[in-house]
C-alpha cells in the first residue's frame, strides 16, 4: 500500500473551514484515499473516502487533484468537537481487485479546534 | 454502518496475568480484524480473525502471546497472554463487508483500555 504525509498538527477557529492536506504521491491506480478520525482515546471514525473524484458527505468533503498525488479533507464549519487526529490513508478497494483489506495508519494530523 | 461493541471498555491486570476482549456485531460481517494502539502512538494491525479457521497475523505478533478466536460472523474475542506492563494499549476490533456483498469501508469498535502493572 501506498504511504501518506501528512502535517502533525493544524489549528483552525471554531466556525471556520478546516482543510487538511494528504501527499501520497505513489498512489496507485485501483488505491482509494480514505479518511478516519480518532477523537481522544475512542475507537477510529470513519469520515468519507474517493478514489479520483471529489465527494462530499454531511460529515465533510474530500478533494482529490487531478493526478491523484494528493487530496484535502474539508470539514466546512469546524466545531470543538471535531477536535481530533485525522488519518489518511491509501488501500486498494476490493471492488479493484485488492488483495488486502489492511488499513496502514500513520502519524495523522492534529487537529486542534479553537473557540 | 455496524454497530460494534466491546468488553470489557477498560482493565487494570497483574503482569503474568492473560486478559480476553470481546467484540460483538449487530451484523454478519465478512471480516474482523483486531489493532493494538499503545500509548501516544498510532494504530498497528495485529491480525485478522478468519471464521474457523486460525488467524492471520501481523509481522511481530504471535498466536501463542495474541490468540484469537471467531466462532460465528458476528464475533470474536483477542486474548493478550502473560502480560506485562508493555502491553498496556488499547486494543481495538475493526469489521468489513457483510455475506455476499463487497463493501469497502471498515469501522471500528470503542476499544479496550489495558493497564498492566
Amino acid at each position: 500500500d501506498a504511504k501518506t504525509t501528512q502535517p502533525p498538527s493544524m489549528d483552525c477557529a471554531e466556525g471556520r473551514a478546516a482543510n487538511l492536506p494528504c501527499n501520497h504521491s505513489t498512489i496507485s491506480g485501483n488505491e482509494y484515499v480514505y479518511w478516519y478520525r480518532q477523537i481522544h482515546s475512542q475507537g477510529p471514525q470513519y469520515i468519507i473516502h474517493g478514489l479520483k473524484n471529489n465527494e462530499t458527505n454531511e460529515m465533510a468533503s474530500l478533494i482529490i487533484t487531478e493526478d491523484r498525488k494528493s487530496s484535502t479533507l474539508i470539514l466546512p464549519h469546524a466545531t470543538l468537537r471535531d477536535t481530533a487526529v485525522y488519518y489518511c490513508i491509501v488501500r486498494a478497494s476490493p471492488f479493484y481487485g485488492g488483495a488486502t483489506n489492511k488499513l496502514i495508519f500513520g502519524t495523522g494530523t492534529l487537529l486542534a479546534v479553537q473557540p | 454502518s455496524a454497530v460494534i461493541s466491546q468488553k470489557p471498555s477498560r482493565d487494570i491486570c497483574q503482569r503474568g496475568t492473560s486478559l480476553t476482549i470481546q467484540c460483538q456485531v449487530d451484523s454478519q460481517v465478512t471480516m474482523m480484524f483486531w489493532y493494538r494502539q499503545q500509548p501516544g502512538q498510532s494504530l498497528t494491525l495485529i491480525a485478522t480473525a478468519n471464521q474457523g479457521s486460525e488467524a492471520t497475523y501481523e509481522s511481530g505478533f504471535v498466536i501463542d502471546k495474541f490468540p484469537i478466536s471467531r466462532p460465528n460472523l458476528t464475533f470474536s474475542t483477542l486474548t493478550v497472554s502473560n502480560m506485562s506492563p508493555e502491553d498496556s494499549s488499547i486494543y481495538l476490533c475493526s469489521v468489513e463487508g457483510a455475506p455476499g456483498v463487497i463493501t469497502d469501508t471498515q469501522y471500528f469498535g470503542p476499544g479496550t483500555r489495558l493497564t498492566v502493572l
